[in-house]
């Protein structure tokens, strides 16, 4: 059964600052989404990583993937107040989507 | 360009009322079609999948049930709502193996 761990799980830093959320999954897989989500919002997609050492930037956001390590992470380049909230990975299996729990994040001025 | 409506956006049912949220996607055909179910300040939970027309699977037991009565219409109900019921919903439709396109939410508070 493939599970997906995100760490950490609430992030709370300084505008300016970089910082990086981890995606851990168990089993082989060779795509990995990144969503995110807006409080009381729905979700938005950010990313999608179909090959090992994919690399996807949009603005101060970077995601990558390590197949062979089983990671993502999801990287943030001089945060601003308008990236707080909660983003989301997600893993297929099997043509279905496993996610993470998801990393709040708090960017404060 | 494909478009995903959901509705109601809110609504508050009283204990064992039934419930009927409905979805619909545009500028798509065949689409595998989701519900997922967010408790307050949680993670997703899928509740129903569908690849086609009456097909449905369910993920976890419950007293929600799905139907896909179009290939593009997919609705959400209960009997009895319960509780525990309460949560934001949300329906999402993709291609296969594509990404997960969601829409607005539907917030239910059962009281």
């Amino acid at each position: 059964e493939l599970k997906v761990e995100q760490n950490p799980l609430f992030l709370s830093m300084q505008e300016g600052k970089n910082y990086t959320i981890y995606c851990n999954y168990s089993t082989t897989s060779d795509r990995l989404y990144w969503y995110r989500q807006d409080p009381g919002k729905s979700l938005e997609s950010l990313f999608v990583l179909l090959s090992n050492g994919a690399v996807k930037q949009e603005g101060r956001l970077m995601a990558s993937l390590d197949t062979k390590a089983r990671l993502s992470t999801l990287h943030i380049t001089a945060a601003v107040h308008d990236l707080s909230a909660t983003y989301f990975c997600a893993v297929d299996s099997n043509y279905q989507l496993i996610w993470g729990a998801g990393t709040k994040l708090i960017i404060k001025p | 360009s494909q478009t995903i409506h959901q509705w109601p956006a809110t609504l508050v049912q009283p204990v064992g009322s039934p419930l009927s949220l409905e979805c619909t996607v545009e500028g798509t055909s065949n689409p595998n079609l989701y519900w997922y179910r967010q408790a307050a300040g949680r993670g997703l939970q899928l509740l129903f999948y569908s690849v086609g027309i009456g097909q449905i699977s369910s993920e976890v037991p419950q007293n929600l049930s799905a139907s896909r009565p179009q290939d593009r219409q997919f609705i959400l109900s209960s009997k009895k709502l319960l509780l525990s019921d309460s949560g934001f919903y949300l329906c999402a439709w993709s291609v296969v193996r594509g990404t997960i396109y969601f829409g607005e939410g539907s917030w239910l508070t059962v009281v």
